[in-house]
């Protein structure tokens, strides 16, 4: 049974091209949660999805960033017109329901903005 | 506003001892609290999982307690080990609205030297 997957696990962009990272949740999970680790600091949420629907986007940039899990395949976190700012590690979580449980992290991708 | 806090600074001890790690938290009332361990370049794995009715709960070396009154969480490890030697990060629940939303903190570096 694999873990949850993203790809790629590195991403190099120049600033203003477009960084599509994927996340492939655990097999029967159905909640995908995304979270921004810039250098030195903390996991930042960003956007919670189930499976078609946007549950919760407080933690995305209001411009330039949105999030998809669309029926089939999976979620996509969809950067546009890149910044260095950008620059950080995201990683995608899934978990079997919502609410108190764990939650399950892939290995992260590193976007670079050049 | 919200605020988590992990000690910023590493945690040194020596193999076999107890380490004691502690997450404190301002203007929050979690429904639950979440210890994750995160080794450098991947993705945190969850430990334990604690809710706001628990005062403790226990995984085979793990120990982690929960003081609403003072807005604090213990994290110990007994017996402690080399492998052992990572970054554990506390995370909250977003408030009541059990989303399954995540606030971490910046975590802690534990390093348990032979």
């Amino acid at each position: 049974n694999a873990g949850v997957m993203q790809n790629p696990r590195h991403l190099v962009r120049r600033r203003g091209q477009e960084a599509r990272l994927r996340c492939s949740p655990m097999k029967g999970h159905s909640h995908v949660y995304w979270y921004r680790q810039l250098p030195e600091e903390g996991l930042k949420f960003m956007v919670y999805l189930q499976k078609e629907n946007i549950i919760d986007e407080s933690g995305m940039p209001k411009e330039r960033f949105s999030a998809e899990f669309p029926k089939e395949g999976p979620s996509i976190l969809r950067i546009q017109q890149v910044v260095r700012g950008d620059s950080a590690a995201y990683f995608c979580a899934s978990s079997p329901r919502q609410g108190d449980y764990e939650q399950y992290f892939g290995p992260g991708t590193r976007l670079t903005v050049t | 506003s919200q605020k988590i806090e992990q000690n910023s600074e590493a945690l040194n001890i020596q193999e076999g001892k107890t380490a004691t790690l502690t997450c404190n938290y301002t203007n929050y009332s979690p429904a639950y609290l979440q210890w994750y361990r995160q080794d450098p370049g991947r993705g945190p794995v969850f430990l334990l999982l604690i809710r706001e009715n628990e005062k403790e709960k226990r995984k085979e070396r793990l120990k982690v307690t929960f003081d609403t009154t003072l807005k604090q969480s213990l994290f110990h490890i007994t017996a402690s080990q080399p492998a052992d030697s990572a970054t554990y990060l506390c995370a909250l629940s977003h408030g009541s609205s059990n989303t399954g939303k995540l606030i971490f903190g910046q975590g802690t570096t534990l390093q348990v030297k032979p």
